[in-house]
């Protein structure tokens, strides 16, 4: 069975672009969540979306947003980027968005701000 | 301020003897708490976990320990492999009707084993 797949692997914008990231969950996981690891540092919730509805938030500026798409696919949008966006972006999956169930990683996309 | 912590960015143990990754939590509503791995290129894998009601779980050779007085995690390796080097995070759940969807991360820990 494929992983948790995210694309693309690397991306290089500059400063006041858009960008988008897509992410697949492992199939019949519904919950897809996703944070920011900057250089250093672990990895930061930015949301998490379950059947499609925004299920939390972390700490970002209303400039990063996100949807769940009906096949629970999902896309991270990050407007007017700043060089402070540069980092690692993970997606992750579950089953269900309870605490014991267990979150599944893609490898990320490593997004550079010029 | 970092709710999270580990406080040793690195640590190098040989093959075969034990390793102890240390975390240390500041909110005593934190329910459950997990580790990762991750090896570079990669996202991180999950380890071992434990809920707040236990002080230990083992999975052959990973332990986690929960002190909860002292707000304080250690994971334990034993023996130690050098395919066991990556970087550990320790993470924790809020708890509050939250969902393991939202994780608070530590910094991690650089674990080397040497042949």
């Amino acid at each position: 069975d494929a992983g948790v797949t995210q694309s693309p692997t690397h991306l290089i914008k500059t400063r006041g672009q858009h960008v988008t990231l897509r992410c697949s969950p492992i199939s019949g996981h519904k919950s897809v969540s996703w944070y920011q690891q900057v250089l250093g540092q672990g990895p930061q919730f930015i949301f998490q979306y379950y059947e499609k509805e925004e299920r939390g938030r972390g700490n970002f500026p209303d400039r990063f947003s996100a949807r769940q798409f009906p096949n629970y696919s999902s896309e991270l949008n990050v407007n007017a980027l700043l060089l402070g966006d540069s980092a690692l972006y993970l997606c992750a999956s579950s089953s269900r968005p309870t605490t014991n169930e267990k979150l599944f990683f893609g490898s990320g996309t490593q997004l550079s701000v010029l | 301020d970092q709710q999270v912590k580990q406080n040793s960015p690195s640590l190098s143990v040989q093959e075969g003897r034990i390793s102890i990754l240390n975390c240390d939590y500041t909110n005593s509503m934190f329910d459950y708490f997990l580790w990762y791995k991750k090896y570079p290129a990669e996202g991180p894998t999950f380890l071992i976990s434990i809920s707040s009601i236990k002080d230990k779980n083992e999975d052959g050779r990973f332990t986690v320990f929960l002190n909860k007085s002292a707000k304080h995690l250690s994971l334990h390796i034993v023996p130690s492999q050098p395919g066991d080097s990556a970087v550990y995070f320790c993470a924790a759940s809020p708890g509050y009707g939250g969902s393991q969807g939202n994780l608070i991360f530590g910094k991690g820990t650089k674990l080397s084993v040497k042949p």
